[in-house]
């Protein structure tokens, strides 16, 4: 089955440091790639969709200044929080829509970001 | 009013029991709904998709009312594997999903 990875799994960092969240497609391509935050008992919250080779789309109240997405490849993506703030610690999820079979996504494992 | 809303429980029930959770979607242009289960802090996975009236799968049915713009999850026969979290979410444009809260499910021996 198709397998998304995330690095890293956990990160603690400090107050005003900026952390790198990366996000790949193991075994097929993805075109698109999508950021979700989830805080705790809350739900997946859409931050953005990453495609490859454009700009990202933020979803409505998202900082593209402070959350900063490249996606260089077809099995990558990358997501760094700038100047973190205790706010920012949450559980990051991306997802990834194979190019291949079109509104199926599969989910990475997250990364759980906590800010001192 | 939020995209989805889910009622987020907790439901607790014993074995063998039947649950049914509601989830209520305020676009009423969607097409594409799907249920997922999430556990305790572990990524999403995909448990149903709901297109048309609904479908089954095993012990679980999916139900999907247009005119009044709910899903619904039905849980036959449950297991202690069943305790989770069941997100309910719906399909927009350009393959951007946006989910409920979540509904929390213990089922209990």
């Amino acid at each position: 089955g198709a397998v998304v990875s995330q690095h890293p799994s956990r990160v603690i960092c400090k107050s005003g440091t900026s952390v790198k969240i990366e996000c790949r497609s193991l075994d097929f391509q993805a075109t698109t790639m999508f950021w979700y935050r989830q805080f705790p008992k809350q739900s997946l919250m859409l931050m953005a969709t990453s495609n490859e080779g454009s700009k990202a789309t933020y979803e409505q109240g998202v900082e593209k200044d402070k959350f900063l997405i490249n996606h260089a490849s077809l099995t990558l993506s990358t997501l760094t929080v700038t100047s973190a703030h205790p706010e920012d610690s949450s559980f990051y999820i991306c997802s990834a829509e194979d190019y291949g079979s079109p509104n199926e996504q599969f989910f990475g494992p997250g990364t759980r970001l906590t800010v001192l | 009013r939020k995209e989805v809303e889910q009622d987020p429980g907790p439901f607790n029930v014993p074995e063998g029991a039947t649950v049914a959770f509601n989830c209520t979607y305020s676009n009423s242009a969607s097409q594409s709904f799907f249920w997922y289960r999430q556990d305790c802090r572990k990524e999403p996975k995909l448990l149903m998709s709901v297109y048309s009236s609904g479908n089954e799968d095993g012990r679980f049915t999916a139900q999907l009312n247009r005119a009044s713009q709910y899903i619904s999850l039905l849980i036959r026969d449950s297991k202690l594997s069943d305790s989770a979290t069941y997100l309910c979410s719906r399909g927009s444009t350009l393959g951007r999903l946006y989910f409920g809260r979540g509904t929390q499910l213990t089922v209990w021996p």
